[in-house]
């Protein structure tokens, strides 16, 4: 079975704090992506980032970067001081072919105060 | 490049009626999925539809239907609408070259 789960449901923050979301990850398939989408209050899913299975190097984007794990399953994600607008719901998705399908987390809430 | 759009934005019905949601895919995007979230049960997968077949089915009951046009818009059709089916229907699109999903901003339904 296909799973993903992040555990944290919400996490709180001041600005400029360091920030991890963390994803796990079950799949008996070898070859699948894994994704970071970010639901501000708008609504709209926006994609952040998409990881292959065959590539395990850390991305780094600008305050973002991501360390993906596959000896455990993991693929977390980091955001470096954090700024009020990160404030939204992020979700840690999982694609492979034999579903054909995202099948997402249950989403992070994370809160940036001033 | 324009972004997904889905019309319309807000939608209130009530229980019994039927609603059509409208979904424009990313220039160039074939495959457009749809999605349910609610606060219960979280984003899941309704259905895929690509060259005008639908290729992937989530495990919803068969009020929920959807098709793609040939110029890959795709709707989606809710009959018999019940309180349950409230929710945000998120459609996304993407192209034959990647896999990455693009989403749209969302039709809000409620059912009174």
């Amino acid at each position: 079975a296909q799973k993903v789960t992040q555990a944290q449901t919400e996490i709180s923050v001041v600005e400029k704090e360091d920030v991890t979301l963390d994803c796990v990850y079950e799949t008996r398939d070898t070859t699948y992506y894994l994704f970071w989408y970010k639901q501000p209050p708008s609504g709209e899913l926006v994609f952040l980032i998409r990881r292959n299975s065959f590539d395990e190097q850390n991305e780094i984007s600008g305050r973002y970067s991501w360390n993906f794990q596959k000896s455990t399953s993991s693929f977390n994600f980091t955001i470096t001081a954090s700024q009020v607008v990160d404030s939204a719901v992020y979700f840690c998705a999982l694609f492979s072919y034999n579903t054909d399908k995202l099948i997402f987390g249950t989403g992070t809430r994370l809160q940036v105060f001033p | 490049k324009a972004g997904v759009t889905q019309t319309p934005r807000y939608l209130i019905k009530t229980r019994g009626q039927q609603v059509t949601l409208s979904c424009s895919p990313i220039s160039g995007h074939r495959s457009v999925s749809w999605y349910q979230q609610t606060p219960g049960q979280g984003l899941q997968f309704l259905f895929e539809y690509f060259s005008e077949t639908q290729r992937n089915k989530g495990n919803f009951p068969g009020r929920f239907s959807g098709r793609q046009f040939s110029n890959s818009r795709s709707e989606m059709n809710v009959s018999t609408l019940e309180l349950g089916d409230s929710a945000l229907y998120l459609c996304a699109s993407s192209s034959v070259w990647t896999d990455t999903q693009y989403f749209g901003p969302g039709t809000r339904l409620t059912v009174l």
